[in-house]
């Protein structure tokens, strides 16, 4: 099992460019989520979802979008870059079960916005 | 809403014990995590509780306590490859919010040889 993979692993882009961060788990984990992690702070819910086709908004959605078709992907675009948006990426996936729910969390992409 | 308090910085000699608190305050609550994020790195899950009372789990022991609204992450014979970030979570109690987690802002925990 590869998990949870992301990609790229580093990306720059010019305030206004749009791009697509893509999350894939082959974990067959109904729960995906979308963090963001700012240098020494910790983690902010972007979007989550609980299956394909059903999405909802986490603590910080502004500027983002994301869908899910299939189990295993859900893609993260940002629209319109602003610097503010300069940050690391994690996507994670997790079972959804009540009792010991982990979240796998994958590599992460490291986005600079100038 | 839900917020998290845990220190921001912790030092600890190599084969030493540490403790890092985490205070919480939420709405919703359904379980404490605890994940590891080495520098660079992915967070990593540690530990869970659901219930009041201490989980162990090898050289690492979570406790928590539900009427104070507290935990913390237990870290027996510090080594150096602890050194780390560690991140207390609250995990939403309902369910049509996928089992959420809200992060706490992390402790930067140094081990010294």
């Amino acid at each position: 099992n590869a998990g949870v993979t992301q990609t790229p692993k580093f990306r720059i882009l010019k305030i206004g460019q749009s791009m697509t961060l893509q999350c894939t788990q082959d974990m067959n984990h109904n729960y995906m989520y979308w963090y963001r992690q700012d240098p020494g702070m910790g983690l902010k819910l972007i979007y989550y979802s609980v299956g394909a086709g059903i999405t909802d908004k986490g603590e910080v959605p502004n500027g983002y979008n994301v869908s899910r078709s299939t189990t295993e992907d859900f893609p993260l675009r940002l629209e319109l870059a602003a610097p503010s948006q300069t940050s690391v990426y994690f996507c994670a996936s997790s079972s959804g079960t009540h009792t010991k729910d982990t979240q796998y969390f994958g590599p992460g992409t490291r986005l600079t916005v100038l | 809403g839900q917020s998290l308090e845990q220190p921001s910085e912790v030092t600890a000699v190599e084969g030493a014990i540490v403790q890092i608190n985490c205070t919480y305050q939420t709405s919703g609550f359904y379980g404490l995590s605890w994940y590891q994020q080495h520098d660079g790195g992915a967070p990593t899950f540690l530990s869970y509780n659901a219930l009041d009372g201490l989980e162990e789990t090898g050289r690492f022991s979570s406790f928590l306590s539900r009427s104070d609204s507290y935990g913390y992450l237990l870290l027996q014979e510090l080594q150096m490859k602890d050194s780390a970030s560690y991140f207390c979570a609250v995990r939403s109690r309902f369910y049509n919010q996928g089992g959420k987690l809200i992060f706490g802002q992390g402790t930067e925990l140094s081990v010294k040889p």
